[in-house]
């Protein structure tokens, strides 16, 4: 299957500063990619799907001023979750789809903890 | 919001034996659907993929698909302690402006030695 690279793996932060985290496809070209989030024992919520070259499209609920999105190549998505708050701490995972966009293959995941 | 539907379990299943999981989905016009398996702390990982009804086998894996039911199943066989783990179900699912994968709540599998 595709591979795809998130990082970092785990990121512990004070209140009130930003954290980025980046999703690289390794061996194919996504257009899109999408951020999921999932708190413990929870499914994983869909956040916001990122387009290469235009804005990400935000699911109802998520805040587009706190998690901040860009897709500036075909191989990498970033995702910044501003003026983080201990209630932003979860799992944050990225995915990119396959050419035909049925599958999707995951990041490894970003652990964030606010303090 | 359109639904993915799983028993959260936890679903114990003594190891050699067969475990049954079971998803439905609410959009008629559904046409993919995946298994992932998720260990704790860690991304889920592709299992299965089904688009048309009937069975679909993969080594120990098998998924069920019946569109007129709206219920996608997974089958593990000869069950192993390495196969506890939550499933997720994932249906693509159709809106206006583009189709999204929608999971649903996952299933805890629990293989008792």
């Amino acid at each position: 299957g595709a591979v795809v690279s998130q990082h970092p793996s785990w990121v512990i932060c004070k209140s009130g500063t930003s954290v980025k985290i980046e999703c690289r496809s390794l061996d194919f070209q996504a257009t899109t990619m999408f951020w999921y989030r999932q708190f413990p024992k929870q499914s994983l919520m869909l956040m916001a799907t990122s387009n290469e070259g235009s804005k990400a499209t935000y699911e109802q609920g998520v805040e587009k001023d706190k998690f901040l999105i860009n897709h500036a190549s075909l191989t990498l998505s970033t995702l910044t979750v501003t003026s983080a708050h201990p209630e932003d701490s979860s799992f944050y995972i990225c995915s990119a789809g396959n050419r035909d966009g049925e599958k999707l293959f995951f990041g490894s995941g970003t652990q964030l903890s606010v303090l | 919001q359109k639904e993915v539907e799983q028993n959260s379990g936890p679903l114990s299943v003594p190891e050699g034996a067969i475990a049954s999981l079971n998803c439905t989905y609410s959009d008629r016009g559904s046409q993919s659907f995946f298994w992932y398996r998720q260990y704790s702390g860690k991304s889920p990982e592709l299992i299965m993929s089904i688009y048309s009804n009937g069975d679909k086998e993969d080594g120990r894996f098998t998924a069920q698909l019946n569109k007129a039911s709206q219920y996608v199943s997974l089958l593990i066989r000869d069950s192993q302690p390495s196969d506890s783990a939550t499933y997720l179900c994932a249906v693509n699912m159709r809106y206006s402006s583009a189709s999204k994968i929608i999971f649903g709540s996952g299933t805890r599998l629990s293989i008792r030695p």
